[in-house]
């Protein structure tokens, strides 16, 4: 089973509908959270951070965080065409030695004109 | 500010060759990170080097092998190249090291070599 699990869609929904993504972990170490969009032949861009549980807003997107259920999600709002890419979810223990980021699989999201 | 740059961007191998891919991080990063990325295994740590040294490494076999320069620029090389090797590696750059209980250092991704064993 992999560390972080998340959905590979693909999502296609109309311009204006709000978007639903999600990730499921299984390292109740992890404490940073974060979401990056991938465009089609570019690398990753961090979009939100968020830090334990809670809320994060900024302009159209929310991300949530639910420590005690290991499940963290990002809302669009009134997507756009423009939004439409791959959107990956990572994760991290800050007090393991390695440092590294673990990621989810990614979700592949297409918004209709 | 330029952003982070990787060459080359494309590149086809046969089996058994082997190949020295390049990351220039932004300027005044001292950290980079390196990961594989595949559609099926998505994003998997490679490794990352501050200050020309490298503070971990993921699970990948000794053929994966990497090193920074004082100039914070990176190389990886993989050696032997299997089928499997093919995928977009990436490079990205951060201002420090990850640190241990701190918060998390935001990294910044370059475009990608996309890498194509034949």
């Amino acid at each position: 089973q992999k560390e972080v699990e998340q959905d590979p869609g693909p999502l296609s929904v109309p311009e204006g509908a709000i978007v639903s993504l999600n990730c499921t972990y299984s390292n109740s170490a992890f404490q940073y959270f974060m979401w990056y969009r991938q465009y089609s032949r570019k690398g990753p861009e961090l979009l939100m951070y968020t830090y334990s549980s809670g809320n994060k807003e900024d302009g159209r997107f929310t991300a949530q965080v639910d420590k005690s259920s290991k499940y963290i999600s990002l809302f669009i709002r009134d997507s756009q065409p423009s939004d439409s890419a791959t959107y990956l979810c990572a994760m991290r223990d800050p007090f393991a030695g390695d440092y590294k980021l673990s990621f989810g699989a990614g979700t592949t999201v297409t918004v209709r004109a | 500010k330029a952003g982070v740059t990787q060459t080359p961007r494309y590149l086809i191998k046969t089996r058994g060759q082997q190949v020295t891919l390049s990351c220039s991080p932004i300027s005044g990063h001292r950290s980079v990170s390196w990961y594989q990325q595949t559609p099926g295994q998505g994003l998997q740590f490679l490794f990352e080097y501050f200050s020309e040294t490298q503070r971990n490494k993921g699970n990948f076999p000794g053929r994966f092998s990497g090193r920074q320069f004082s100039n914070s620029r990176s190389e990886m090389n993989v050696s032997t190249l299997e089928l499997g090797d093919s995928a977009l590696y990436l490079c990205a750059s951060s201002l420090r090291a990850q640190g241990f209980g701190a918060a998390q250092e935001t990294q910044y991704f370059g475009p990608g070599t996309r890498l194509l064993v034949l």
